[in-house]
């Protein structure tokens, strides 16, 4: 069964700081990986969806990569900001589902 | 224009009744999923429908079952509500794989249990 894990749990960043949040997945044979934010008390907010053919994406200041192989992912966020501050949660889909890593909790300081 | 849309946001009730939450989206997905999260903000799927069809069934209390009307809607009825049901509940919606594409999830903003 597929596991994913997010490192760190939480982080806290000065405002302006780039940073790279990591995910990691056991079973490699997954179709595609995608980041979510999730504000507190609200839904998920897809960031970017990784296909199992590609080896990043790219949406303004967010990079996301992709090593199947490795079975890891990192989300960059680029020169961060204050609304930058939520859940970031990563899932891979294998099989029919997607299975959710446990979230780093992002807060950027003004 | 909300794509995917749950009723309610919120629901507080007590211990015993029997409750529903709806889903609807207007993607034109053919495949719609429950998930529950916990206080630790967990996310685990409880069910999946794909073109009414159920696909995914983890294991969770009989109490809870899901009806899918029609491809666009997938609805929750939880009987006999207990405690330990107290959690937010996603929707969410996704386009099943086809051509070796596959777009991932849209989801709805939640709705909030509260069992008292």
């Amino acid at each position: 069964k597929q596991e994913v894990t997010q490192i760190p749990a939480a982080l806290s960043v000065p405002e302006g700081e780039n940073l790279v949040l990591n995910c990691s997945f056991t079973d490699s044979a997954i179709y595609n990986l995608q980041w979510f934010r999730q504000d507190p008390g609200k839904g998920l907010t897809s960031l970017l969806l990784i296909q199992s053919s590609q080896r990043e994406q790219t949406s303004g200041r967010l990079n996301a990569s992709l090593d199947k192989s490795s079975g890891r992912s990192t989300l960059y966020i680029a020169a961060s900001q204050p609304g930058d501050s939520a859940t970031y949660l990563c899932a891979v889909k294998t099989g029919n589902q997607f299975y959710f890593g446990t979230g780093t909790s992002l807060t950027v300081i003004p | 224009d909300t794509a995917v849309s749950q009723t309610p946001k919120y629901l507080v009730t007590q211990m015993g009744n029997d409750k529903s939450i709806k889903c609807e989206q207007n993607l034109g997905h053919d495949t719609m999923y429950w998930y529950k999260q916990d206080s630790k903000k967990f996310l685990k799927i409880m069910f999946s429908y794909n073109n009414k069809e159920l696909i995914i069934n983890e294991t969770v209390p009989n109490r809870f079952s899901p009806k899918s009307p029609d491809k666009a809607h997938l609805n929750l009825h939880i009987n006999s509500l207990e405690l330990g049901d107290s959690a937010v509940y996603f929707c969410a919606s996704s386009q099943s794989f086809r051509t070796g594409v596959d777009y991932g999830y849209t989801f709805g903003s939640g709705t909030r249990l509260t069992v008292v």
